[in-house]
């Protein structure tokens, strides 16, 4: 089945504490992008990945590092957390101008 | 960066219809629509690359006019199941191989019985 995977599906933190949210996709796609949702501001891009070892930021980069060693795994890294980084982030993956496929969220909250 | 969208929530019963326009500041390269029920994953409903053209996916359609930067999605005979939110996510080329996809901040959109 095609898809698109995220762990730890929810997860609580303190502030500091370096975390890994894993997302892998089964789809061999090139494109892969991270997500965090937050109530009435929509979904903002934080880091993007056009290909192996090609990542760029997005809007909300500040706080978080991604790598892309591998087309199908693409984690985001939270070197110390804080607070305001409490949100749903979405992981997702495309083949270049088609249609986004979702993973199922990680809900992180950091205290 | 985030085109922007309206309305932000619309109410409606089972039968009407509604459209959700969104704007972008910027040249667009393309336009994708979907849609998200609650605690769930956003679904993807359709694209619009360059050229206008009208798509449709059973009763919901949606338009693209790259001049004016706008696309709406018309939403006709509005089913229970259309309730959720509706994220317009507008593509836009960086480099020569690279694009930037951002998304607006949603429409809620509740259809009753």
């Amino acid at each position: 089945e095609a898809q698109v995977t995220q762990n730890p599906r929810y997860l609580i933190t303190v502030t500091g504490k370096k975390l890994t949210v894993t997302c892998s996709q089964n789809m061999n796609h090139e494109y892969m992008s991270w997500y965090r949702q937050d109530p009435g501001l929509g979904l903002r891009q934080i880091y993007y990945s056009m290909n192996v070892e090609v990542t760029d930021k997005g809007d909300v980069p500040e706080g978080y590092k991604v790598s892309r060693k591998e087309k199908r795994n693409f984690p985001l890294i939270l070197e110390s957390p804080s607070p305001n980084q409490t949100s749903l982030y979405f992981c997702a993956s495309s083949l270049p101008d088609r249609e986004q496929y979702f993973g199922p969220g990680t809900r992180l909250t950091v205290t | 960066q985030q085109p922007v969208q309206s309305p932000q929530a619309v109410i409606l019963r089972e039968g009407e219809d509604a459209v959700i326009n969104c704007s972008s500041s910027k040249a667009l390269y393309s336009v994708h629509w979907y849609r998200q029920k609650h605690g769930e994953a956003p679904v993807f409903l359709m694209i619009l690359l360059k050229g206008g053209e009208q798509k449709g996916h059973d009763k919901i359609s949606a338009s693209f006019n790259e001049k004016k930067q706008q696309s709406s999605l018309y939403l006709t005979a509005s089913q229970l199941s259309y309730s959720g939110t509706y994220f317009c996510g507008t593509e836009r080329p960086i480099s020569n191989s690279g694009y930037a996809l951002n998304f607006g901040k949603g429409t809620s959109l509740l259809v009753t019985p």
